[in-house]
């Protein structure tokens, strides 16, 4: 299977910073990718994706970067707020499969 | 929005028991995923369908089984449940260009 994994288990950042959570994936192939917010005991949410003949992609105080050379994914949530706290994971598609990290746990300080 | 509802949030059974759990959506997706999602091992593909009646295994679909009969209504079933069944289940459908969209999950313990 493809390997996607992330670098970190755990994230504490102060509300008010910024947060960066990465991504690591495997097949180049992979054309699209995918991050997800998941809170405790709820299903993984939509945030942002990216396809792959992009390299960066802005939402709401979100923003993903893809470097394709490394494959590399990540994830930048400006002005972390406690609402923010939950499980981030990526996901990549290749040939109509998708594929998924395990998950960086992220804690907002108040 | 996309909606994906998962009727059973929270279930327990016995070892043996046959379960069923329903997703549905409402719209006229063709694409439906069965998930369960360990700690550690992130989301595992269970079954999918990509059309009424058809379906194909993902990577663990031993103890499961799935039923397509309508469009909008995509249910896994577990023969006889066991205790390493118990896991939390996640319904997705995907929408091509627009990527894959989860339900709230419905979380089984088997005791």
């Amino acid at each position: 299977g493809e390997s996607v994994g992330l670098h970190l288990p755990t994230l504490s950042v102060q509300e008010g910073d910024n947060s960066i959570i990465n991504c690591a994936y495997s097949n180049s192939a992979s054309d699209y990718f995918i991050w997800y917010k998941q809170e405790s005991g709820k299903g993984p949410q939509f945030i942002i994706d990216i396809r792959s003949n992009m390299d960066k992609r802005q939402g709401q105080r979100v923003t993903v970067l893809l470097n394709k050379t490394v494959k590399h994914l990540s994830l930048q949530i400006a002005a972390t707020q406690p609402g923010d706290s939950a499980v981030y994971f990526c996901a990549e598609n290749a040939a109509y499969q998708f594929y998924f990290g395990t998950g960086t746990s992220l804690t907002v300080i108040p | 929005d996309v909606k994906v509802t998962q009727s059973s949030r929270y279930l327990v059974k016995r070892t043996g028991e046959k379960v069923f759990l329903e997703c549905v959506q409402d719209m006229d997706h063709e694409n439906m995923f069965w998930y369960r999602q360990d700690p550690g091992l992130g989301l595992r593909l269970i079954y999918f369908s990509y059309d009424v009646k058809m379906k194909e295994k993902g990577d663990i679909p031993e103890g499961y089984s799935v039923s397509r009969e309508k469009k909008e209504r995509f249910s896994l079933i577990l023969e006889s449940a066991s205790t390493n069944q118990t896991s939390m289940y996640l319904c997705a459908i995907s929408i091509p260009g627009q990527g894959l969209f989860f339900g709230e999950g419905s979380r089984l313990t088997v005791l």
